[in-house]
């Protein structure tokens, strides 16, 4: 089955502790996205990633890292989580850019900073 | 920079109504996408429109893209309880230099009492 996963799903953590969130696409897609999303502010976009190797800032890239080692996966890495990062997180893919493609979402990773 | 206001925040309807959100662009568009995202669930893509003054239809669902690519608006004719969830358009710029810039609205939260 054709999708995107990310894990964990859920995760409370307390601040200054780094995480990783994972994501993996099994669609040979080149593009790969980051999204937060908070109440009343939609979907905002953290990083992307045209293809292995090139990532770049979305409109909140700050507080996050990223890399993109091989094309099926796209980490997000919060080095020192803040609380202010508390948020549900989306991972996104599609074949060669969301400009002329549906983005496929990954099922969400709900993160608490305490 | 690019911004997509999206109206109304909310919107309650008796099963039977219709329903219609509006996206508005302060710049013009190469296309517009919209989305919907099920209680708990992640966004999903719906439609793509790229052309001045299109108009799609989905079964109940009608897209329609302005004549100045700056605004699109999504009609659901006739709501049911399955249309429930919140719906999202993304407004792709082309920035220049072969530079583009998706950008979400911050989404209608579509509410059907049966």
């Amino acid at each position: 089955e054709a999708q995107v996963t990310q894990n964990p799903r859920y995760l409370i953590t307390v601040t200054g502790k780094k995480l990783t969130v994972t994501c993996s696409q099994n669609m040979n897609h080149e593009y790969m996205s980051w999204y937060r999303q908070d109440p009343g502010l939609g979907l905002r976009q953290i990083y992307y990633s045209m293809n292995v190797e090139v990532t770049d800032k979305g409109d909140v890239p700050e507080g996050y890292k990223v890399s993109r080692k091989e094309k099926r996966n796209f980490p997000l890495i919060l080095e020192s989580p803040s609380p202010n990062q508390t948020s549900l997180y989306f991972c996104a893919s599609s074949p060669s850019g969301p400009w002329y493609n549906e983005q496929f979402f990954g099922p969400g990773t709900r993160l608490t900073v305490l | 920079g690019q911004q997509v206001m999206q109206i109304p925040q909310y919107q309650h309807v008796q099963e039977g109504e219709d329903f219609t959100t509006y996206c508005n662009s302060s710049t013009t568009l190469s296309n517009i996408q919209w989305y919907k995202q099920r209680p708990g669930g992640h966004p999903v893509f719906l439609i793509q429109l790229v052309k001045s003054g299109e108009v799609k239809k989905q079964k109940r669902l009608t897209f329609q893209f302005g004549e100045a690519k700056k605004n699109s608006s999504l009609h659901i004719t006739a709501t049911q309880t399955t249309d429930v969830g919140t719906y999202f358009c993304a407004g792709l710029e082309n920035s220049g230099a072969g530079s583009y810039q998706l950008t979400f609205g911050k989404g209608t939260k579509l509410s059907v009492i049966p």
